[in-house]
Order: structure tokens, then sequence, then C-alpha cells
């Protein structure tokens, strides 16, 4: 069965650093999506970043990027610049299949110190 | 198009109660999934529709939760006898039937009492 592991339950970045989540998972397939979503308070989830699993070139939206290691079934997100609106809980996701369902990690908490 | 809405935002109910809560998709969409988040956990999914046919049910969906999607337009998902555990954020999320590309409502809080 596919799972979604994120081993860090919160995190936290000061304003204009750095910081990077990180996220594994296991899977027999060979065609999925990885996914980064972002939930704030307000509780909707927001998608950050996709990554095609047959596309070797790491995924990047802005500030947002991905290190996509396929062989190694990792896929960490680096949030460059943060800013304080960046503070949420991020769920790393998986999908593949006809049924495309999301298999989700438990979450990180990550919070911006001003 | 105003993206997925969800309805009602919070719900508090007595044990042993039923409801039943909204989704209305976006329209072009014709794939509805519904998922369950509690406290501190990441979302887990329950079940799924393509157009009004349900193609999918978690076994996290016991006999007391039922859903439908009449007409493939909106849906709506009802538990029975509401228990304790029950207690959680119901998401509801649609996409085009091949597409990765998701859109989240903002979900149903339910508080049991």
């Amino acid at each position: 069965a596919q799972t979604v592991t994120q081993s860090q339950p919160e995190m936290s970045v000061q304003e204009a650093e750095t910081v990077t989540l990180s996220c594994t998972y296991d899977t027999s397939e060979s065609d999925y999506y990885l996914f980064w979503y972002k939930q704030p308070p307000s509780r909707q989830m927001i998608l950050v970043i996709r990554q095609e699993a047959y596309k070797q070139q790491n995924a990047t939206e802005n500030r947002f990027s991905v290190n996509f290691q396929k062989a190694a079934k990792s896929f960490s997100l680096k949030i460059s610049d943060s800013q304080l609106g960046d503070a949420a809980m991020y769920f790393c996701a998986y999908s593949a299949g006809n049924n495309r369902k999301l298999i989700w990690g438990l979450g990180t908490s990550l919070a911006v110190n001003p | 198009d105003t993206g997925v809405s969800q309805d009602p935002r919070h719900k508090i109910t007595k044990r042993g109660q039923n409801v039943t809560f909204r989704c209305d998709p976006i329209s072009e969409h014709n794939r509805l999934y519904w998922y369950r988040q509690t406290l501190g956990q990441g979302p887990e999914f329950l079940t799924y529709f393509q157009n009004e046919a349900q193609l999918e049910k978690s076994r996290l969906l016991s006999d007391r939760f039922s859903a439908e999607r009449p007409k493939g337009s909106f849906s709506t998902l009802e538990i029975q006898r509401t228990e304790q555990g029950d207690s959680a954020m119901y998401l509801c999320a649609s996409s085009l039937a091949g597409s990765y590309g998701y859109t989240f409502g903002s979900g149903t809080r339910l508080t049991v009492v």
C-alpha cells in the first residue's frame, strides 16, 4: 500500500530565511504525482506545488521548490525568503492510478517568526 | 464559478443524531471526493464519485455513512447515529477525471457532543 511520511510535526523559520520540509513515500507505481498542500487556519487546502514522477526536473513555483529524489522516494519542499503568510500546516500527498485519490502525510506545522 | 462550496461550515450535534453535509463542486468537474480530517492528522480518503456513480468507498466508511451525488452535480454525505469518534473536518474536493488538479472546499467541521 502507498504511504506518505512526514517526520517533522513542527518546524519554525525566521522571516526571510529558508526552510525545508521533509516527505518520504512508498509506492510500487512508476507513474504518479506528488503534491505539497498548505492549510492555513482558515482551513481550505491550497496547492503549493506538484511534481510528476516521470519528470526529472524539480518543480518550482516562485519561492517554493522541491527536491524530488525518485530512487530514494523523497520529496522535500524548500521555502525561500519565508514570509509571515507562509505560516500554516503543510501536507505532502501522493496520487496515482485511475481513482486519483490523494494519500496524505500527517502534516508539518510551520511557524514563521518575525 | 466560485469554487467548491461546503455547507454547513460548522455542525454541532448530539451523539446518536443524524447529520447531512453538502458539497457543491466546480460545475465542470465530473469527479468529487470526500475526505475526513481528524485533529492533528492528515486527511483520509472516504469515497469518490465520477458523475453520479460512486466508484470507490474506503473501509473507513462504516455502514452509518452514506454518500450520494444525484445527477452528478452536488453531493451529500450523511452520518447516521453519530458517535464522538465522528468528530472531524469533512473535506470535499472536485476535479476532472484523469486530471491531477483538485479544488478543495473549506470543509465542514463536525463536533459530536
